[in-house]
């Protein structure tokens, strides 16, 4: 069974901070991992990764995977109030895509 | 283009009644999904569908029937609603190029609560 857990589930950090969250899987017939953020309503689409060692970034944030040690990592670089959300990692293999519980991310002023 | 919308935002029901949640998307996308989101569970499948008249079982499929008579709708119906099911229900569609499905786009949502 298609698995995936993210970790931290909560984070609070302050303005100006650098964070990283963190999401491994198990999975059988790897396609993509996809990172999406969350706020109030339904998610936003920020990342889909297929392949080990290519950074994707879009401004502030960036995401890599390493699919020999099944993880994938979100890293956002000097927060901003605006980026306090959940952020859901998603898998997809042979199903549609199983979502992670998602990392809880509040920033402070 | 609307991309995915979901009808209605807001529902109450009591135990035991029914009812459908409409989706529809103007996409052309043939992937098709049903979430449930219920705090500190994320999000989880319940039904899917690959292209119309094809429907599939996700991880949490019990008290709810699809349907996939053409491309653009995917309704969700609850036959027997159940305070288990109070919840917010997203639908979604997947984009495709070739044999790759690419990034999923989300409805707004419905926030159901059954009493």
């Amino acid at each position: 069974e298609d698995k995936v857990v993210q970790s931290p589930l909560s984070l609070v950090v302050h303005e100006g901070d650098t964070v990283t969250l963190n999401c491994s899987y198990e999975v059988t017939n790897f396609r993509s991992l996809l990172w999406y953020k969350q706020e109030k309503k339904a998610p936003t689409f920020l990342f889909m990764l297929t392949s080990s060692g290519i950074e994707k970034k879009s401004g502030r944030l960036s995401s890599i995977l390493d699919k020999k040690e099944l993880f994938s990592i979100l890293n956002i670089t000097a927060t901003q109030t605006g980026d306090s959300a959940v952020y859901l990692c998603a898998l997809r293999g042979n199903t549609p895509l199983v979502f992670g519980k998602g990392t809880r991310l509040s920033v402070i002023a | 283009n609307a991309g995915v919308t979901q009808t209605p935002k807001f529902q109450v029901l009591k135990t035991g009644q029914s009812m459908t949640l409409q989706c529809a998307q103007d996409m052309n996308h043939e992937y098709m999904s049903w979430y449930r989101q219920d705090p500190g569970m994320g999000l989880r499948l319940i039904h899917y569908s690959v292209g119309a008249g094809i429907t599939d079982q996700g991880e949490v499929p019990n008290g709810y029937n699809v349907s996939r008579s053409t491309t653009e709708d995917f309704p969700l119906r609850l036959l027997s609603a159940a305070p288990s099911q109070t919840s917010v229900y997203f639908c979604a569609s997947i984009s495709r190029e070739g044999n790759r499905y690419n990034e999923q786009f989300f409805g707004p949502g419905t926030r159901l609560t059954v009493l």
